[in-house]
């Protein structure tokens, strides 16, 4: 089945500190989606963004579809930013479930 | 109000107990999910269903079930919990727009700990 890769697994960052994110999946994708779970376990819902760029405030991000790849930036990071960061990928004829990379845990310290 | 609910949010249970956790949705969506979270680590999912009268197994099913009761209602069962159910569960809605499947949303998890 289809790999979703995050990279990096842990980062820790000081407050106004930029950062990428990275995640690599194996195949052709229907979707693609970037999540914030905070320390609380919410997930809340970042980009849904199969292929482009788009950005959110002080988020963005870009997926290349062709090249199987998408990075989230955070800018200007704030404590709050704390928490892990997930990838999630559909592909066709699997009834839409989402299939999750294993995180970056984001760390900002003021 | 929120999209996506799930009651109830905390749960300790003994092994062998019954166990039903519910989801309710006002999207409109008539994609269902139900996915787990072991600690550390990204959600699977055990069912999905498409609508009322379509239900389908995930990954880790064993051990589970599920009924829809409606389109804006899907409740997960553990028959018969075992402490290696301990986890944070997840509700999630989302439909599909003939080409894709369009955004997925969450609800705010469910924390069940079985002893």
């Amino acid at each position: 089945g289809i790999q979703v890769e995050q990279s990096p697994p842990d980062l820790i960052l000081q407050e106004g500190a930029n950062s990428t994110l990275r995640c690599n999946f194996s195949d052709s994708v229907n979707n693609l989606q970037w999540f914030h779970q905070n320390p609380w376990g919410q997930l809340i819902n970042l980009f849904y963004i199969p292929s482009g760029t788009k950005q959110n405030g002080r988020l963005s991000a870009t997926t290349v579809a062709t090249e199987r790849y998408s990075l989230l930036y955070i800018s200007s990071s704030q404590t709050t930013d704390s928490g892990v960061y997930f990838c999630a990928v559909t592909i066709y004829n699997q009834g839409g479930k989402l299939i999750f990379g294993q995180g970056t845990e984001l760390s900002v310290k003021p | 109000d929120a999209d996506v609910t799930q009651t109830p949010r905390n749960r300790i249970t003994k092994t062998g107990k019954r166990i039903m956790l519910e989801c309710s949705q006002t999207k409109g969506h008539d994609r269902m999910y139900w996915y787990r979270q072991d600690p550390g680590l990204g959600l699977r999912l055990i069912y999905y269903s498409f609508d009322v009268k379509d239900i389908n197994k995930g990954e880790i099913s064993d051990g589970y079930s599920v009924s829809r009761q409606a389109q804006a209602k899907f409740s997960l069962s553990l028959e018969s919990a075992i402490p290696n159910q301990t986890a944070l569960y997840f509700c999630a809605t989302s439909d599909f727009n003939g080409r894709a499947y369009n955004e997925q949303f969450f609800g705010p998890g469910t924390r069940l700990t079985v002893l």
